[in-house]
């Protein structure tokens, strides 16, 4: 059974780095067999995407937050990261990583992890 | 980016009753395939969305055949035909036919 387990700091000062990270258990990375897309969740509001990565480090990202996204992967550890810069309060939100495949849906979400922006 | 509008935004609901939520895109969701690439997701309180519905019609893994999908070009819906209190919660449209993926702004279903 494939789960997702998101980790990283809770509290992010305004301007700094917001990084996470996705640890994949019960399948490798490499399988091929799908994206892993990253998915937001300010308080109380929608879903947004943000961007998603392949196992190869191709990758493809919302054009609203392409300028602050870096997503990549570690093969070694079964793991994808997310990585998001100069954040304000409007990065408050649950950060999701979700794997994703493709016209098959976003079929394993991982429990989410709070992220607050503040100083 | 692909304009996903979902109606109503809250649903009052009756255990057992059928209810149906919709779905637009502001431009066909239709693939070359055949396929219309669009998804319904469901977030329970206090939980992560899963996925019930993939390609429109075709019911994720383990979902009830309460459950069912269907539409195309831009108009979508999802179909419960009986209600059950576990199936409270918000319920999302996403198309995956272009990046960025977009979701739809929820419609809770309630009681």
């Amino acid at each position: 059974q494939v789960q997702l387990r998101e980790s990283g700091p809770g509290l992010v000062k305004p301007s700094e780095t917001l990084s996470l990270t996705c640890t994949v258990s019960g399948d490798s990375v490499t399988s091929g067999s799908y994206y892993c897309s990253w998915i937001r969740q300010p308080p109380g509001k929608g879903l947004e995407w943000i961007g998603f990565i392949y196992y190869s480090g191709s990758t493809s990202y919302n054009p609203s937050l392409e300028s602050r996204v870096t997503m990549s992967v570690d093969t070694s550890k079964n793991q994808f990261s997310l990585e998001l810069s100069s954040v304000t309060a409007a990065d408050t939100a649950v950060y999701y990583c979700v794997r994703d495949g493709g016209g098959e849906g976003l079929d394993v979400w991982g429990q989410g992890t709070t992220v607050i922006v503040s100083s | 980016d692909i304009v996903m509008t979902q109606s109503p935004v809250s649903l009052p609901v009756t255990p057992g009753e059928p209810a149906s939520i919709s779905c637009r895109s502001n431009q066909s969701l239709l693939h070359s395939n055949g396929y219309h690439y669009l998804d319904w997701y469901l977030q329970k309180p206090g939980q992560s969305p899963q996925l019930l519905i993939y390609l429109s019609s075709n019911r994720a893994s383990g979902v009830p055949d309460r459950f069912s999908g269907g539409g195309s070009g831009t108009d979508f819906t999802l179909k419960i035909s009986r209600v059950e209190a576990e199936d409270l919660g918000v319920y999302y449209c996403m198309q995956s036919l272009q990046v960025p993926r977009t979701f739809g702004q929820g419609t809770k279903l309630e009681i």
